[in-house]
């Protein structure tokens, strides 16, 4: 597609439950990341994908995270059991040549609401 | 460890008046370093990136920013600022080859008041 495109844009969930949060990359894109952003706190790294392996997942929280890329396209950030401090906004985003020194293109995001 | 601090929260600046943004980073070899801006409800956008050569780097929108060696900083700037540029600002530091991962600043939300 022409950008990242995240969905839901938005995702109110119960303590408790799970949730799947979904990234479509700009097409032809190895490389693939995922990002959460919480109220005053920037951009924390969770994941990053080179095709459909993860070399680096050393940013994800806790074992209730876990993410998958199939068809070195599509990932899905899924959150089991959810908590309240799971709250925030869940960016993806996408580079070229596997090198995200060259600059991500960052999807809109998935705010993500625990109640 | 890879670092970055933006020590300014916010920042109020006057249409037409002229901005600078600050950034420090910390990183043991060589950076790649990156502004990025989000406006309200959208994702981010990058702004310019310094990766070697010249320091002082062109960014669009207007922008630019210094690579600073001695004072590990890469502070953004604009000659003359528009209410259009209100948004959040981020710094961010990546490494050489091999390391992926980009490292954000918290953010400097900056305000235009006409």
């Amino acid at each position: 597609g022409a950008g990242v495109s995240q969905s839901p844009s938005n995702k109110v969930t119960e303590k408790g439950k799970d949730v799947e949060l979904r990234c479509d990359p700009i097409s032809g894109h190895t490389a693939l990341y995922w990002y959460r952003q919480s109220l005053g706190q920037g951009l924390e790294f969770l994941i990053y994908f080179q095709g459909n392996s993860a070399p680096d997942k050393s940013g994800l929280p806790s074992d209730r995270f876990s993410a998958e890329r199939t068809g070195g396209s599509v990932s899905t950030l899924t959150i089991q059991r959810t908590q309240q401090e799971d709250s925030a906004v869940y960016l993806c985003a996408s580079s070229s040549g596997g090198r995200g020194l060259w600059g991500y293109t960052f999807g809109s995001g998935t705010r993500l609401t625990v109640v | 460890a890879q670092s970055v601090t933006q020590p300014d929260i916010h920042i109020t600046v006057s249409e037409g008046a002229s901005l600078e943004l600050r950034c420090n980073y910390s990183y043991g070899a060589t950076p790649y370093l990156f502004w990025y801006v989000q406006s309200p409800g959208q994702g981010l956008q990058l702004l310019l990136k310094y990766f070697s050569g010249d320091t002082l780097v062109q960014g669009i929108k207007g922008f630019e920013a210094e690579f600073k060696r001695s004072q590990s900083s890469f502070n953004l700037r604009k000659p003359s600022v528009h209410w259009s540029d209100a948004a959040e600002y981020f710094c961010a530091v990546g490494g050489s080859f091999g390391n992926e991962k980009l490292t954000f600043g918290t953010g400097t939300r900056l305000t235009i008041i006409p």
